[in-house]
């Protein structure tokens, strides 16, 4: 595609439910980043992939989280027992590589509501 | 560790006004530094970047300085017009990832 997609766009969960959030990157990148943006605040860092490498898990905020990443494709955001903590923006991007002067491509988010 | 501070918002100037918005930052290493760019309803992109110190990067108008001196990466425009409102976010990208808070950037007619 042309760009980083994600889905859904709007989210609305009763606490305690699990929730999938997905995310397409464009196409031949082959880093993938997942971000949280509570309001008000920055983009928090969370996990990046690296084509087939073992994922930097490093930003998860608990157990409670976890991505997977298919290769170079789709990956999906899980956060089970969702509190309403969790509320948030939740972007998704992607980059030609995971080099430190790569840009990253943003995906238009998720917007996460819990109850 | 690694960390950004960027100027609060928000900010409101008229038309034509001169933009600064500051941005600090800490690192170990050779971090690359970013200034992003979130128009309204719209998703976050790159507005300019720098990857080494003494760089600059420009975009539509908007020039950043990598200053290892000051640890500094500050947002300039000589001129702004209403279509720059939009809320800006400085990122350094060494290790790991890290983001400002965003600054929200309104221009009045």
């Amino acid at each position: 595609g042309a760009g980083v997609s994600q889905s859904p766009s709007n989210k609305v969960t009763e606490k305690g439910k699990d929730v999938e959030l997905r995310c397409d990157p464009i196409s031949g990148h082959t880093a993938l980043y997942w971000y949280r943006q509570r309001l008000g605040q920055g983009l928090e860092f969370l996990i990046y992939f690296q084509g087939n490498s073992a994922p930097d898990k490093s930003g998860l905020p608990s157990d409670r989280f976890s991505a997977e990443r298919t290769g170079e494709s789709v990956s999906t955001l899980t956060i089970q027992r969702t509190q309403q903590e969790d509320s948030a923006v939740y972007l998704c991007a992607s980059s030609l590589a995971l080099a430190v002067q790569e840009t990253q491509y943003f995906g238009p988010g998720t917007r996460l509501l819990v109850l | 560790g690694n960390s950004v501070t960027q100027m609060e918002g928000p900010v409101t100037l008229s038309e034509e006004a001169f933009l600064t918005i500051n941005c600090t930052y800490t690192a170990t290493g050779y971090p690359s530094l970013f200034w992003y760019v979130q128009y309204p309803g719209e998703g976050l992109q790159l507005l300019l970047k720098a990857t080494k110190a003494d760089d600059k990067g420009s975009n539509k108008g908007f020039e950043a300085t990598y200053r290892k001196e000051t640890t500094s990466f500050h947002l300039e425009k000589g001129s702004v017009q209403v279509s720059d409102s939009a809320v800006y976010f400085c990122a350094l990208t060494g290790n790991q990832f890290y983001f400002g808070t965003g600054t929200s950037l309104t221009v009045i007619p």
